[in-house]
């Protein structure tokens, strides 16, 4: 097991387009997080599941973001007709169970053009 | 309103001396507290944490104190070597929730010389 993965590490979008992000979190992780990062500040959540339920969604995701975790595996993060305030990184994290530590893949960087 | 602050952005210290880190939160219900440490180019990595039944937790160079009267918390490590040089970020939660999401700071750039 290599941890949690995120693919792509670098997306270039024109503003206007949609974009789909994908994680691959620790395999026995039953929690799976989605948050956001901009220059300069630290992680923002966006939501989280448990298993294949989305459990939470922060105010931050607007309409045009949508999340799913199909067979409760791996995740996909959609942005559909992309804004420049959307560009940020974008880091999943998965975990246990609510209690224990929360485990980072590298992120998806997105600048929108 | 930014629930978990860490004021300082930058910190510079001497290898072998002593960094310490610090963080304020206002959030009443956080009672569970970590720390992130995150080189460029990868994700953030769980360092140390502390409930807030402690007012201490060390783990090797690295300790954590808790001042929950003050909703104040810090890093100490020592002594600094130049690989913890990084972003450290300052994270909160309330320990018995069904999420588990954490509030973070907007960190803290560590930068150890040799």
């Amino acid at each position: 097991d290599t941890g949690v993965s995120q693919d792509p590490r670098h997306k270039i979008t024109k503003r206007g387009q949609n974009v789909t992000f994908r994680c691959d979190p620790i395999s026995e992780h039953n929690r799976l997080y989605w948050y956001r990062q901009t220059l300069g500040q630290g992680p923002e959540f966006l939501t989280y599941f448990q298993n294949e339920a989305q459990l939470e969604k922060s105010r931050l995701l607007s309409d045009r973001f949508s999340a799913e975790r199909p067979k409760g595996s791996f995740s996909t993060l959609e942005i559909q007709r992309t804004e420049q305030g959307d560009s940020a990184m974008y880091l999943c994290a998965s975990s246990a169970d609510p209690g224990n530590i929360q485990y980072f893949g590298a992120g998806t960087r997105l600048s929108v053009l | 309103d930014q629930q978990v602050k860490q004021n300082s952005p930058s910190l510079s210290v001497q290898e072998g001396r002593i960094s310490i880190l610090n963080c304020d939160y206002t959030n009443s219900m956080f009672d569970y507290f970590l720390w992130y440490k995150k080189y460029p180019a990868e994700g953030p990595t769980f360092l140390i944490s502390i409930s807030s039944i402690k007012d201490k937790n060390e783990d090797g160079r690295f300790t954590v104190f808790l001042n929950k009267s003050a909703k104040h918390l810090s890093l100490h490590i020592v002594p600094s070597q130049p690989g913890d040089s990084a972003v450290y970020f300052c994270a909160a939660r309330p320990y018995n929730t069904n999420a588990g999401k954490s509030t973070f700071g907007d960190g803290t750039t560590l930068t150890v010389k040799p």
